[in-house]
């Protein structure tokens, strides 16, 4: 079945610049999400449509597309910015599918 | 702001029916471009989507999960709703109502219910 995956774990110092990413077969077809999800609270969405940023979204959050495999970088870490984070995109049937999730820790 | 409140029972026996309602504040129910949709997490684990309604009544399931599920939307209450079938242990999650509002339902999930734990117990 198809599947969109992500590494389980990224780590970075403060200030530094973390890339996670989410590959899929049908990501170059679709346009990939991006959500951020600390504990104990419901996911927020931090990108869409691969790179645009909703508004209230900082800047450093951005998204970036090559062939099958989309981007979140969040440049100049922030404490805050520990959590997990999901892509989500649809399979080639058009179904919503979510990626396992990324634990960003921020060292 | 759109707004979503989850509510049900928190603990379902094994081989009933779930059944969760999200009420919706701050946007009509019935605006064409929205689209209605219960995502689950169980406790630990990553997202799972569930199904998508449009107030018209299109329903969109996860393939997966599809036999189970039942999904209907009430515009005078505002409120759409989730049933989920002979439940088993798998099926214990924080289940969360969401909307898409780019008028398709495989677009981002731009709004979120704070989600509601549901325990399958005996």
């Amino acid at each position: 079945s198809y599947e969109l995956t992500q590494p389980p774990s990224v780590s970075v110092s403060p200030g530094q610049t973390a890339r996670i990413t989410c590959s899929g077969d049908a990501l170059p077809n679709q346009y990939a999400y991006w959500y951020q999800q600390k504990p104990g609270q419901a996911p927020v969405l931090v990108i869409y449509k691969d790179s645009e940023r909703p508004s209230g979204i900082p800047e450093r959050f951005s998204g970036s597309s090559s062939a099958t495999t989309v981007t979140l970088t969040i440049s100049g870490v922030q404490a805050e910015d520990e959590a997990d984070y999901y892509c989500q995109s649809a399979d080639i049937s058009g179904f919503v599918l979510f990626g396992g999730g990324t634990k960003l820790t921020v060292l | 702001q759109l707004q979503h409140q989850e509510s049900g029972p928190g603990l379902v026996k094994p081989s009933e029916t779930l059944s969760l309602t999200c009420t919706v504040s701050g946007a009509s129910i019935s605006t064409g471009s929205y689209y209605w949709a219960w995502i689950r997490q169980p406790p630990g684990k990553g997202l799972q989507w569930i199904g998508t309604i449009h107030y018209s009544g299109s329903t969109y399931y996860n393939p997966s999960l599809k036999s189970r599920v039942t999904m209907s939307v009430d515009t005078s209450k505002k409120q759409f709703s989730l049933k989920l079938s002979s439940v088993t242990a798998a099926d214990m999650a924080v289940y969360y109502c969401a909307t898409s509002e780019g008028g398709s339902y495989r677009v981002q999930f731009d709004y979120w219910g704070q989600g509601t734990l549901v325990t399958v117990s005996s």
